[in-house]
């Protein structure tokens, strides 16, 4: 079956700018995860959805990023008044969490690279 | 702060050979992960090993866990060109964290 796929696969925005990336799960995964990874570095975690709960939104590194799954599917991670140091690839990926929170395999999508400029 | 460390940053090896990367951690956890990625995109699930399990195979991957050092080891058996990428851990721990992951160049 399908995968986890995101759009756009590249973005380039000026500094200043607001961007939304987009990211579609696994049907019928329930947990969805959101990660940026800068050049060379790991990965860090920036929110999680987990069926209908609140998210778990303590990786956002500033109130500038936020993040909304609607109808426990399709997610959008926005960030406003871009930064340069947001440039980064932004991935996501999606699990069935049946165990609860991350005792299942994340399929991760190809990710989204943002550059500000 | 990151939960997953792994060691070392960087390795090089010739074709053939077995590549071992170490990864630490900090809190207790339920299982551990590692992943692969290519070109900085596209990470791929490898395996998978629990915490009540201290060995795991999976075609030439061998995965170790010894949870009272809170580390474990990948070792990539008869390394192959395209073995060629980045080997991440990663905890299941309240805040699943991945480490900074181990660049793995195999030379043809």
């Amino acid at each position: 079956g399908a995968g986890v796929s995101q759009s756009p696969s590249n973005k380039v925005t000026e500094k200043g700018k607001d961007v939304e990336l987009r990211c579609d799960p696994i049907s019928g995964h329930t947990a969805l995860y959101w990660y940026r990874q800068s050049l060379g570095q790991g990965l860090e975690f920036l929110i999680y959805f987990q069926g209908n709960s609140a998210p778990d939104k303590s990786g956002l590194p500033s109130d500038r990023f936020s993040a909304e799954r609607t109808g426990g599917s399709v997610s959008t991670l926005t960030i406003q008044r871009t930064q340069q140091e947001d440039s980064a690839v932004y991935l996501c990926a999606s699990s069935l969490a049946s165990g609860g929170r991350s005792t299942d395999t994340q399929y991760f999508g190809p990710g989204t690279r943002l550059t500000v400029l | 702060s990151q939960q997953g460390e792994e060691d070392p940053q960087a390795l090089s090896i010739q074709e053939g050979e077995n590549a071992t990367m170490n990864c630490s951690y900090k809190t207790s956890i339920n299982n551990l992960q590692w992943y692969r990625q290519n070109s900085g995109r596209g990470l791929v699930h490898l395996i998978l090993i629990r915490s009540n399990e201290r060995e795991k195979h999976s075609g030439r991957l061998r995965v170790t866990l010894d949870t009272s050092k809170k580390s474990s080891s990948l070792l990539i058996t008869a390394s192959r060109a395209a073995d060629t990428a980045s080997y991440f851990c990663a905890t299941d721990a309240w805040d699943m964290r991945f480490g900074a992951g181990t660049r793995l160049t195999v030379k043809p």
